[in-house]
């Protein structure tokens, strides 16, 4: 079964500090993973996935994220935050393109 | 990737009336598309699975009478939402994929249900 954790709800940074966005992952076969984010009433954007290449991903807007398969996580980073980087954001699981297996959503805030 | 696109952006009906939502593949042919729901501030729940030329599968929980899915093309799915009530209103999204092997859906930009 797969299932995706993420592990906070809320996050809340200063403009021009890192982010860290937190995601742990649960799945019985080698997963693909991906990191949406999503303004207010808007649609979902994909800002990188992992697919079993590279562990380091590298997205769009200066996002990354690193596939750790001994810790199961998938955590997004940025080196600093800008105030249009304010929105939910979702960890995303899948083993087949049929299965998608959303996190809750972190919401960020970005303080000027 | 794929272009997926979604009419109406945003509806508001009145409670009892039904409402009709396309989903478009702009530049593929896509045999699966997936709808899902999204309440304010919360995830995406997969409500369906539509396949062209067959009956749509269900989760778990979800009415079938209450949202007819037809996929009747290789480019167009549809959500109707039956009789909606205020508590259907939700923001609706529509996915595809290239196929179960490409791994990856490609989203809609969704549409805001209001039902007054």
């Amino acid at each position: 079964a797969q299932s995706v954790t993420q592990l906070d709800s809320h996050v809340s940074v200063s403009e021009g500090t890192p982010v860290l966005l937190r995601c742990n992952y649960s799945s019985s076969y080698s997963p693909s993973l991906f990191w949406y984010v999503q303004h207010p009433n808007k649609g979902l954007q994909l800002l990188l996935k992992y697919t079993s290449a590279a562990t380091l991903v590298k997205g769009i807007n200066g996002f990354e994220a690193e596939f750790k398969k001994s810790e199961t996580s998938f955590h997004l980073t940025k080196p600093s935050a800008h105030m249009s980087d304010a929105a939910e954001y979702f960890c995303v699981v899948s083993v087949t393109g049929n299965q998608f297996y959303f996190g809750t959503g972190t919401s960020l805030t970005v303080i000027p | 990737g794929a272009v997926v696109s979604q009419h109406p952006s945003w509806v508001i009906c009145k409670s009892g009336t039904s409402v009709k939502i396309e989903c478009r593949s702009l530049d593929f042919q896509a045999t699966t598309m997936f709808w899902y729901r999204q309440f304010p501030k919360q995830s995406l729940m997969l409500m369906a699975t539509s396949n062209e030329g067959s009956k749509a599968t269900y989760e778990q929980g979800v009415e079938k009478d209450k949202f007819l899915i037809n996929h009747a093309s290789l480019t167009l799915s549809t959500l109707t939402v039956t009789s909606a009530h205020p508590e259907d209103s939700s923001f609706y999204i529509c996915s595809t994929n290239r196929g179960p092997i490409y791994n990856e859906q490609f989203f809609g930009p969704g549409t805001r249900l209001t039902v007054l």
